[in-house]
């Protein structure tokens, strides 16, 4: 397997836009976790999905931030519209169920300008 | 909020020698787990420690857990620059689902 595979790696974008991060997690993986790593706060969790369906969205900083899995392929994070304090690292990460070990992806650079 | 809390915040050790890394925790938990961030990459499983086990090993790791204590204790042997990351603890606190809470990390570096 490739393993989680996120894009883009690089997003450099103005204030104001919208901006959509992609996540591919790893086949048969029950669990989609979307984090946020910053110097000043660390890595911390955004959501997490079970099976598609999102089962803890406290994470999300405002309603500026959005997240779907439509399928057991494929999930998505919203920004809309992005300010400067958005910038930061965001990691999307998958895990099987039988077990809480967590597969990360290489990560997406956010910079809002 | 942080579950588990690494000690050091960083660590700079010369290539050969021992490092050794701590974290705490504040409430029961199901397994405690060591993940590595090499710069500029996604966090990358070490090993697990189960909350019934007090040390495991592998390779050049060696992981305690006293669970009295709410401490681990991650050891990296005969280090090598290639060791050179960042590295987390991260908890389950026993929640619903495979939610994990990492800790704010140790900062190694080896040099050669």
């Amino acid at each position: 397997d490739a393993g989680v595979i996120q894009s883009p790696r690089h997003e450099v974008t103005e204030m104001g836009q919208e901006v959509t991060l992609r996540c591919k997690p790893i086949s048969g993986h029950d669990y989609l976790f979307w984090y946020r790593q910053t110097m000043m706060r660390g890595l911390e969790l955004l959501i997490y999905f079970n099976n598609n369906v999102p089962i803890d969205d406290s994470g999300m900083p405002e309603d500026r931030f959005s997240a779907k899995m439509p399928n057991a392929s494929f999930s998505t994070l919203k920004i809309q519209p992005s300010e400067p304090r958005d910038s930061a690292v965001y990691f999307c990460a998958s895990s099987p169920g039988h077990i809480n070990i967590q597969y990360f992806g290489a990560g997406t650079r956010l910079s809002v300008l | 909020s942080q579950q588990g809390e690494e000690d050091p915040q960083a660590l700079s050790i010369q290539e050969g020698e021992n490092a050794t890394m701590n974290c705490s925790y504040k409430t029961s938990i199901n397994n405690l787990q060591w993940y590595r961030q090499n710069s500029g990459r996604g966090l990358v499983h070490l090993i697990l420690i189960r909350s019934n086990e007090r040390e495991k090993h592998s390779g050049r790791l060696r992981v305690t857990l006293d669970t009295s204590k709410k401490s681990s204790s991650l050891l990296i042997t005969a280090s090598r620059a290639a060791d050179t990351a960042s590295y987390f603890c991260a908890t389950d606190a026993g929640e619903y689902g495979n939610k994990l809470v990492f800790g704010a990390g140790t900062i190694l570096r080896v040099k050669s």
